[in-house]
């Protein structure tokens, strides 16, 4: 079956506009999960979502950044005003209820010039 | 709090020769241990799991690793080394099965022919 899907795979922005990136989890999986990757910080939790609740987003760096889910299915990362700090691999995974294993898509790596 | 030490941030290794990377963690629960690999360009794939059940565990690949609580250790071994495990190798930390996951710095996996 089909795994998690994010798009872009690539996005180039200039310091200061806001991006969005997308996150298809596998069909039925409940929760949902962004990290990001950065050469500085390694990889780092962002937020979580069970259905379309988050009630764990003690991972955003600050509020220019949200996320929300909706029908409990696609999910949108937000970043506004984006700084050249954001530029790293934002990390989508899923995982079904009672289940431990998270599975991970590919990524989008996101550069601010 | 919860936090995981890998003890190498990178090594090599002859074809056909054992592997052995290591994690110490740190957790004021009973946790969850994992090890994730991270091809080149490629998504992040669960290797193996602790859950509390057997504390040998088995993953893919011929890789396994032991939970010793007396140690505070998860090391990943493999008998012997293929070219195509040359990676990059993370040892995780959760509470429980919808919890983040906490990462450690990674292992950068060279195997020579």
């Amino acid at each position: 079956g089909a795994g998690v899907s994010q798009s872009p795979s690539n996005k180039v922005t200039e310091k200061g506009k806001d991006v969005e990136l997308r996150c298809d989890p596998i069909s039925g999986h409940t929760a949902l999960y962004w990290y990001r990757q950065s050469l500085g910080q390694g990889l780092e939790f962002l937020i979580y979502f069970q259905g379309n609740s988050a009630p764990d987003k003690s991972g955003l760096p600050s509020d220019r950044f949200s996320a929300e889910r909706t029908g409990g299915s696609v999910s949108t990362l937000t970043i506004q005003r984006t700084q050249q700090e954001d530029s790293a691999v934002y990390l989508c995974a899923s995982s079904r209820e009672g289940l431990y294993e998270q599975f991970f898509g590919p990524g989008t790596r996101l550069t601010v010039l | 709090a919860q936090s995981v030490t890998q003890l190498d941030s990178h090594v090599s290794v002859s074809e056909g020769t054992p592997v052995l990377l290591r994690c110490n963690y740190s957790s004021s629960y009973s946790p969850s241990l994992f090890w994730y690999v991270q091809h080149p360009n490629k998504g992040l794939q669960l290797l193996l799991k602790y859950t509390s059940a057997a504390t040998l565990v088995k993953g893919i690949n011929g890789f396994e690793a032991e939970f010793k609580k007396s140690e505070t250790s998860f090391h990943l071994t493999k008998p012997s080394a293929h070219m195509s495990d040359a990676a990059e190798y993370f040892c995780v930390v959760s509470r429980y099965n919808t919890d983040k996951l906490i990462f450690g710095t990674g292992t950068r996996l060279q195997v020579f022919p």
